[in-house]
């Protein structure tokens, strides 16, 4: 079982579109949660970071964490074009480790 | 804003032979990463640094693979001998502080073994 999964799209929306995009996780050690957003061929950009179950918003952007299910998601209102980029999610890999666990990424298009 | 820089944006090189990634980290940052992601598949960890050694690597990272810190601002990661699948996007990225998940990422070193 991979130990984080999220479905690799692509996924296309018009401008406007609420997104919804979802990981989910094997492990119930993974504590910590994040979000990245990477542009064609640049670098993780560190979008949304969560510890707990629950939501958390950041301007459009929501991360929802539900460690029950181990289900893990970003929420993105009123989608620009601008947010056209691969979204990965990513834990750390549990209490006595520093590294990061990505998802292969979704690729999200905004059309105008 | 501080951001995490990497030099050379692209490196070209022949099989066998040793490359050196540079980055330098935000400046107030203690904790180093290096991550590589080869194209279409995964970002994947390769080791983290602390106090001039390394703290975790994966089994990626074998004894080809070498990092260091040589002054107070870099922080580099050398392959000794390359070979074909080395070839990759090399993510350098740093964190203020250990246990949480605030990693930031540099722009990357696209590498390419002939």
């Amino acid at each position: 079982q991979k130990e984080v999964e999220q479905d690799p799209g692509p996924l296309s929306v018009p401008e406007g579109a609420i997104v919804s995009l979802n990981c989910t996780y094997s492990n119930s050690a993974f504590q910590y949660f994040m979000w990245y957003r990477q542009y064609s061929r640049k670098g993780p950009e560190l979008l949304m970071y969560t510890y707990s179950s629950g939501n958390k918003e950041d301007g459009r952007f929501t991360a929802q964490v539900d460690k029950s299910s181990k289900y893990i998601s970003l929420f993105i209102r009123d989608s620009q074009p601008s947010d056209s980029a691969t979204y990965l999610c990513a834990t750390r890999g549990g209490y006595n480790t520093d590294k990061l666990i990505f998802g292969t990424g979704t690729r999200l298009q905004v059309f105008p | 804003e501080p951001e995490v820089t990497q030099t050379p944006s692209h490196q070209v090189t022949q099989m066998g032979q040793e490359v050196i990634l540079r980055c330098v980290p935000i400046s107030n940052h203690l904790y180093f990463y290096w991550y590589r992601q080869i194209l279409g598949q995964k970002v994947e960890f390769l080791v983290s640094f602390y106090n001039n050694e390394i703290s975790e690597k994966s089994e990626i990272f074998d004894d080809q693979f070498s990092v260091e810190r040589p002054d107070g601002s870099n922080f580099t990661l050398k392959i000794r001998s390359t070979k074909l699948e080395d070839s990759a996007m090399y993510f350098c990225a740093s964190n203020p502080q250990v246990g949480g998940g605030t990693q930031y990422f540099g722009p990357g070193t696209r590498l390419l073994v002939l």
